[in-house]
């Protein structure tokens, strides 16, 4: 058990439809991560925010939308979903130190959520 | 942009026997990666490498880096059957990115 909590495990909806993702770090982390992961993209980076500021983007979609709240858990909104939505979502936390510096910066994952997209 | 290739990307194996997994990265990086992932599960952190010619060993399994070469090496010794799943190499943009191999999907044979 990483100490990463998401919910929900799994997510069933329609096209059009939007969910929305939560996750909760582990003790003491201040950096949140988002990835999709998916049989034919692999592993996504989407997003990360650090102690509720976005501090990068990746592959994320318009569509997509996140937040990291001042009790340190995050949730990654989708909106107009489509079939090719339809992944595994993990979140991953990690400790990042406000500058680089000797740490590890070793990101801890979630069980993740998967979407399903009909 | 950073370019994270593995090979290779399906390894069938004896056990006993050792194999060597590649982590090829496109720019320079101090800081890559080693995860572990069983189907259906999450990822689990192997190693950290943060510094050239940085090598790391738990178990049958032992990392290195190279950051001169861009590459870095997963090298296992004797496996076993629980060696078995996907191992990713993730590399550090700099720009706080982190970049995931393909993966590398292990089949140890009993």
């Amino acid at each position: 058990d990483s100490g990463v909590t998401q919910t929900p495990k799994h997510l069933i909806t329609a096209t059009g439809q939007r969910v929305t993702l939560r996750c909760s770090p582990r003790s003491g982390d201040l950096s949140v991560y988002w990835y999709q992961q998916s049989l034919d993209q692999g592993l996504q980076f989407l997003i990360q925010y650090y102690n509720g500021e976005e501090r990068a983007k990746g592959n994320i979609l318009e569509r997509f939308s996140a937040q990291q709240f001042p009790d340190l858990h995050s949730e990654l909104n989708l909106s107009s979903l489509e079939l090719g939505d339809s992944a595994l979502y993990f979140c991953a936390s990690s400790v990042t130190p406000g500058r680089r510096g000797p740490r590890t910066d070793t990101q801890y994952f979630g069980p993740g959520t998967r979407l399903t997209v009909l | 942009e950073l370019k994270v290739e593995q090979n290779p990307l399906f390894l069938s194996m004896q056990e006993g026997k050792n194999y060597t997994i590649y982590c090829n990265y496109s720019t320079t990086s101090d800081r890559l990666y080693w995860y572990r992932q069983d189907p259906g599960k999450s990822l689990e952190s192997l190693f950290v490498l943060l510094s050239n010619g940085a090598v790391k060993q738990e178990g049958r399994l032992m990392a290195s880096l190279d950051t001169k070469a861009r590459l870095s090496t997963l090298h296992i010794t004797a496996a076993v059957h629980d060696l078995s799943a996907t191992y990713f190499c993730a590399v550090d943009t700099g720009g706080f990115k982190t970049i995931f191999g393909a993966g590398t999907r292990l089949f140890v044979k009993a």
